[in-house]
């Protein structure tokens, strides 16, 4: 069965402490796996997607990596601004199109 | 303006009514999704459409059932609601590269 583990469940930083936040997946053949940020109340906001091993992309603060089994978000040196709960989610090879598997996420609170 | 709105945004309604909660979106994306948030248990996926004529059941369709009316509006309905049906409801919509795209949430309380 497909399946995204996110852990921690909850993370508390203070502004500038580096950290990361990992998503650990179980598919047949992975498609793509994506990075969206969700504030209280809000939908989820769309922020990376990675397709193979190896592969990085970064924004301000944010950097995903993927190897063959999770993915790690890091952040370097958080603001308040980044607190949010950071949902990660995957695509299987063969899955209905477009059709993703989400984790429960990992809460950050960035105290300044 | 957004690009995926829903309506309404809260919703307070009692077991047995039937209600609708409405998606539309100006992406000009095909696909469209509905999904629904619960505390602890992450997005779940109820109903996915990929054009207006295809509509395929997600992970949780039961007591759910949806219309697309056009490229661009995809509805929501509980034929006859019940509390276990309290949550937040997401509308998406996926581009070329399946990323996707939320609406602002409709946060539904049966009573």
């Amino acid at each position: 069965e497909d399946q995204v583990t996110q852990s921690p469940e909850a993370l508390r930083l203070q502004e500038g402490e580096s950290s990361s936040l990992n998503c650990s997946y179980t598919v047949s053949g992975l498609r793509g796996l994506f990075w969206y940020r969700q504030d209280p109340g809000k939908g989820p906001e769309f922020l990376f997607t990675l397709y193979s091993a190896g592969e990085e992309k970064e924004k301000e603060r944010l950097k995903a990596t993927l190897t063959k089994k999770e993915s790690f978000l890091h952040i370097t040196a958080p603001k308040p601004e980044d607190s949010a709960t950071y949902l990660c989610a995957v695509q299987a090879l063969g899955g209905s199109q477009g059709n993703l598997i989400f984790g429960k996420g990992t809460k950050l609170s960035v105290k300044p | 303006d957004a690009d995926v709105t829903q309506t309404p945004r809260n919703r307070i309604t009692k077991t047995g009514k039937r209600i609708m909660l409405e998606c539309s979106q100006t992406k000009g994306h095909d696909r469209m999704y509905w999904y629904r948030q619960d505390p602890g248990l992450g997005l779940r996926l109820i109903y996915y459409s990929f054009d207006v004529k295809d509509i395929n059941k997600g992970e949780i369709s039961d007591g759910y059932s949806v219309s697309r009316q056009a490229q661009a509006k995809f509805s929501l309905s509980l034929e006859s609601a019940i509390p276990n049906q309290t949550a937040l409801y997401f509308c998406a919509t996926a581009g070329e590269f399946d990323e996707q795209y939320f609406g602002p949430g409709t946060r539904l309380t049966v009573t």
